[in-house]
């Protein structure tokens, strides 16, 4: 099976912008999770989707939003950018099959740089 | 909310000895226990992983430990190599598939 892919893979902008990353999930996983990960803070939780559904919400402002569709495949938006939000993010995908946690594939990371 | 906490921050071992990471956690709810290894500019991909259920688990030189009652779970390496060299996240997870992860901790094997 292909592993989870993100797009794009780097990306630069500058404050007061917006930004959609994309995350396409392995085959068959239905929930997708976002992270963002910095040097200082580590891996953050930022939300998950399962069945088109946000499931779980970490602590970020609503700047941070996201959305599923029907093919699995997540995007995640920042708006009004600030320079705090240059980080990599990652998005990991699970099968969710047992409804419990399970275990949880990344992506490569997009990585974004606001100037 | 879960609360991870993970220790050491940095480690350098000789290649050949062990490396033992810890982790303490929070919330009595959690249920699942994942430990990634992210080598630089790499992805994160598990390595072993516990349930609650479960005291102790072994994958040749890697073994993780849990105790419930204490809420902490540690990462044990055996024979270092210099491949081993890494950052390691430990994580938590309640039934909800809420991930509540470590600072991590990098490791540095010495040849």
């Amino acid at each position: 099976k292909a592993g989870v892919t993100q797009t794009p893979r780097y990306l630069i902008k500058t404050r007061g912008q917006q930004v959609t990353l994309s995350c396409s999930p392995i085959s068959g996983h239905r929930s997708v999770s976002w992270y963002q990960q910095t040097p200082g803070q580590g891996l953050q939780f930022l939300f998950e989707y399962f069945s088109e559904t946000q499931r779980n919400k970490g602590n970020f402002p609503g700047r941070f939003s996201g959305r599923q569709f029907s093919n699995s495949r997540s995007e995640m938006n920042v708006s009004t950018l600030e320079l705090g939000d240059s980080a990599l993010y990652l998005c990991a995908s699970s099968s969710r099959l047992a409804g419990g946690p399970e275990t949880q594939y990344f992506g490569p990371g997009t990585r974004l740089l606001v100037l | 909310g879960e609360n991870v906490e993970q220790h050491p921050s940095t480690l350098s071992v000789q290649e050949g000895d062990s490396a033992v990471i810890k982790c303490t956690y929070s919330d009595s709810a959690s249920n699942y226990f994942p430990w990634y290894k992210q080598e630089l500019g790499k992805r994160p991909q598990l390595i072993i992983d516990i349930r609650s259920n479960v005291g102790e688990k072994k994958d040749q030189r890697i073994a993780v430990t849990l105790n419930k009652t204490a809420k902490h779970f540690s990462l044990h390496i055996t024979e270092t190599q210099p491949e081993d060299s890494a950052v390691y996240f430990c994580a938590a997870s309640n039934p909800g598939n809420q991930f509540y992860f470590g600072t991590g901790t990098s490791l540095t094997v010495i040849p």
